[in-house]
């Protein structure tokens, strides 16, 4: 079982519309989760990390995380062309534990 | 630029040279990851490096690959005796500490002839 499963996609939703990409995790001991966004030909940038529980917001960006439920998912409302690209979830068990990260999900965003 | 930096951004080998990467973290933090990264794969980890110490290096084929952060200069990831499967990206990330995010550089395009 992989430690950080992604739909790979590609996702394509129409310009304006909200983006829904997820993931879900097996370490239970997970603590730090982090969402990143690359471009093609890019190094990936963070746009998103939580911690606790619950939706975190930041623009047009809002990141949930259900640690029962073992899953985290980032939220693009209002969705634009610029949008379009990869989106790796990462996340670590804390102390010393490297960061795992997921094969990302390929978004579209149709005009 | 107090961001990550990773140098050279493209470098040509051929097969049998020595590859060095280098990488200088962002102001202020101490922790340092490389990853690899195949066209249309994920991020492979390959070794996590504190100033002077190796923490894990269990992504790091155990022939040809090696890395440091020495106290003074940049991490370093050198990869001997270059093949074909060799071509990738290489990123490095930084972060003040193991659960902070990592922020990462630029990355150095590595393509072997």
């Amino acid at each position: 079982q992989k430690e950080v499963e992604q739909n790979s996609g590609p996702l394509s939703v129409p310009e304006g519309a909200i983006a829904s990409l997820n993931c879900t995790y097996s370490d239970r001991g997970s603590q730090s989760f982090f969402w990143y966004r690359q471009y093609s030909g890019k190094s990936p940038e963070l746009i998103m990390f939580i911690y606790s529980n619950g939706d975190k917001e930041d623009g047009r960006f809002t990141a949930q995380l259900n640690k029962a439920s073992q899953y985290v998912s980032l939220l693009i409302r209002d969705s634009q062309p610029s949008d379009s690209a990869t989106y790796l979830c990462a996340m670590n068990s804390g102390g010393y534990q490297k960061v795992t990260f997921g094969i990302g999900t390929k978004l579209q965003v149709i005009p | 630029n107090a961001g990550v930096m990773q140098n050279p951004r493209h470098l040509v080998r051929r097969r049998g040279q020595e590859a060095r990467l280098r990488c200088s973290p962002m102001k202020g933090h101490s922790h340092v990851y490389w990853y690899r990264q195949l066209p249309e794969e994920g991020l492979k980890f390959m070794v996590y490096l504190q100033k002077e110490n190796i923490i894990d290096e269990s992504g790091m084929p155990k022939e040809r690959f090696s890395a440091e952060f020495p106290k003074e200069g940049p991490s370093i990831l050198r990869i001997q005796q270059v093949v074909r499967g060799d071509s990738a990206a290489y990123f490095c990330a930084s972060s003040g500490d193991s659960n902070q995010p990592q922020h990462f550089g630029d990355g150095t395009r590595l393509s072997i002839l």
